[in-house]
């Protein structure tokens, strides 16, 4: 158990809807990472917080956005679903950083949200 | 853009035999690499990383790498396969705040 927690575990919607997913990173940690994980488009990087602001932005559509509140869990916002939108999506946590971090911070995955767009 | 290849999408090894889990990443002057497992239903663990340091990295569970600059290469190795090393394994790339990933491997443990 890497302490990061998401929920729902499973989430089935229809396409043109909207879903948000829930991240609580590990107690201490900072930065919350989102990852998105698909059959077509492998392992992607979404976005990065840090302690409440944006700090990196990866492959992230604009129909997607995210947030991360002053107690440092973070929530994914996906509107407009389509069906390639299906997707394992996971959230990453880590100490520091403030400056993107992936070169000295370990990231603590969460177990993610299988997401089925019908 | 920065680009990560893993040129094997399934390896099979018999257990207690070597595992090669081959990764080559896009050149950069001073890159940040990953490897990753994933486990059936599980997140990514963090196995090493190497970050300008030594260029044999040792990891956790018996893995180690080695980054080849002139191959532009960051090949995974462990000695000896276990079975509850079957897992799904990443190599990334970071730089200038972009993570890149490969395909995965598929490591397959026979008895």
């Amino acid at each position: 158990d890497s302490g990061v927690t998401q929920t729902p575990k499973h989430l089935i919607t229809a396409t043109g809807q909207r879903v948000t997913l829930r991240c609580s990173p590990r107690s201490g940690d900072l930065s919350v990472y989102w990852y998105q994980q698909s059959l077509d488009q492998g392992l992607q990087f979404l976005i990065q917080y840090y302690n409440g602001e944006e700090r990196a932005k990866g492959n992230i559509l604009e129909r997607f956005s995210a947030q991360q509140f002053p107690d440092l869990h973070s929530e994914l916002n996906l509107s407009s679903l389509e069906l390639g939108d299906s997707a394992l999506y996971f959230c990453a946590s880590s100490v520091g950083g403030a400056g993107g971090g992936w070169s000295y911070n370990e990231q603590f995955f969460g177990p993610g949200t299988r997401l089925t767009v019908l | 853009a920065q680009s990560v290849t893993q040129l094997d999408s399934h390896v099979s090894v018999s257990e207690g035999t070597p595992v090669l889990l081959r990764c080559n990443y896009s050149s950069s002057y001073s890159p940040s690499l990953f490897w990753y497992v994933q486990h059936p239903n599980k997140g990514l663990q963090l196995l090493l990383k190497y970050t300008s340091a030594a260029t044999l990295v040792k990891g956790i569970n018996g893995f180690e790498a080695e980054f080849k600059k002139s191959e532009t290469s960051f090949h995974l190795t462990k000695p000896s396969a276990h079975m509850s090393d079957a897992a799904e394994y990443f190599c990334g790339q970071h730089n200038n705040n972009d993570m890149r990933f490969g395909a995965g491997t598929r490591l397959t443990v026979k008895p």
